[in-house]
């Protein structure tokens, strides 16, 4: 099974408006964190923002939040006000266990996002 | 502060040549990982460096290898090319002090193989 699903390959949304990229994970670990990041056609992966499965509110990051619903195991990426910038891939990512010794992430397809003018 | 680099940005080898690709932390972390980008298997992890040692490993074949220096700088290797390595390898780094909440990665180095 997928340990991370993002069930959007592609996503339009216009500039200024919000949108909601998809994340669902699995995992039987009780202490892990996911991620999100963005990918432009330059090819670095930028760190958007972090929850940890212990974490009690919702992580926000400017213009981005993370909506964790952990009984639904999903990590979904609220994006607000969207800028003809934010056009790229964006990924959901996963560190299982209490990250002391456990640097690996596992990444979903990924989302390509585009805001249109 | 500088972030994570990485050396040579674009690479074309043949098959059955070896590559070795080098990434530099961020300044004061210690923690080094590899990952391998393709249009096909997306992201995957293939080695974590920390203190000189590799501590985690992935699914990946032999020909693959890293190693890290007393400075944090790492470098990967693979040897006996094979077409299918071409990929967008990313390095990533990390402080331990941060909790692991945060993973920085490098522009990439492009390898294609002819």
């Amino acid at each position: 099974a997928q340990k991370i699903t993002q069930t959007q390959p592609g996503m339009f949304v216009q500039e200024k408006e919000a949108v909601t990229l998809d994340c669902t994970y699995d995992t039987s670990d009780p202490s892990y964190g996911l991620f999100w990041y963005k990918q432009p056609s330059s090819g670095e992966m930028i760190f958007l923002i972090y929850q940890g499965s212990y974490d009690q509110q919702n992580a926000t990051e400017g213009r981005y939040s993370l909506n964790f619903q952990k009984a639904r195991k999903s990590a979904n990426l609220v994006i607000s006000a969207s800028q003809l910038g934010d056009s790229a891939m964006y990924f959901c990512a996963m560190r299982e266990g209490s990250g002391g010794s456990n640097y690996k992430l596992t990444f979903g397809k990924g989302t390509l996002l585009t805001v249109n003018p | 502060k500088a972030g994570v680099t990485q050396t040579p940005r674009y690479l074309i080898k043949t098959r059955g040549q070896q590559v070795t690709l080098s990434c530099s932390p961020i300044s004061g972390h210690r923690s080094v990982s590899w990952y391998q980008q393709t249009p096909g298997q997306g992201l995957q992890f293939l080695f974590e460096y920390f203190s000189e040692t590799q501590r985690n490993k992935g699914n990946f074949p032999g020909r693959f290898s890293g190693r890290q220096f007393s400075n944090s700088r790492s470098e990967m290797n693979v040897s006996t090319l094979e077409l299918g390595d071409s990929a967008l390898y990313l390095c990533a780094s990390s402080s331990p002090g941060q909790g692991i909440s945060e993973q920085f990665f490098g522009p990439g180095t492009r390898l294609t193989v002819l």
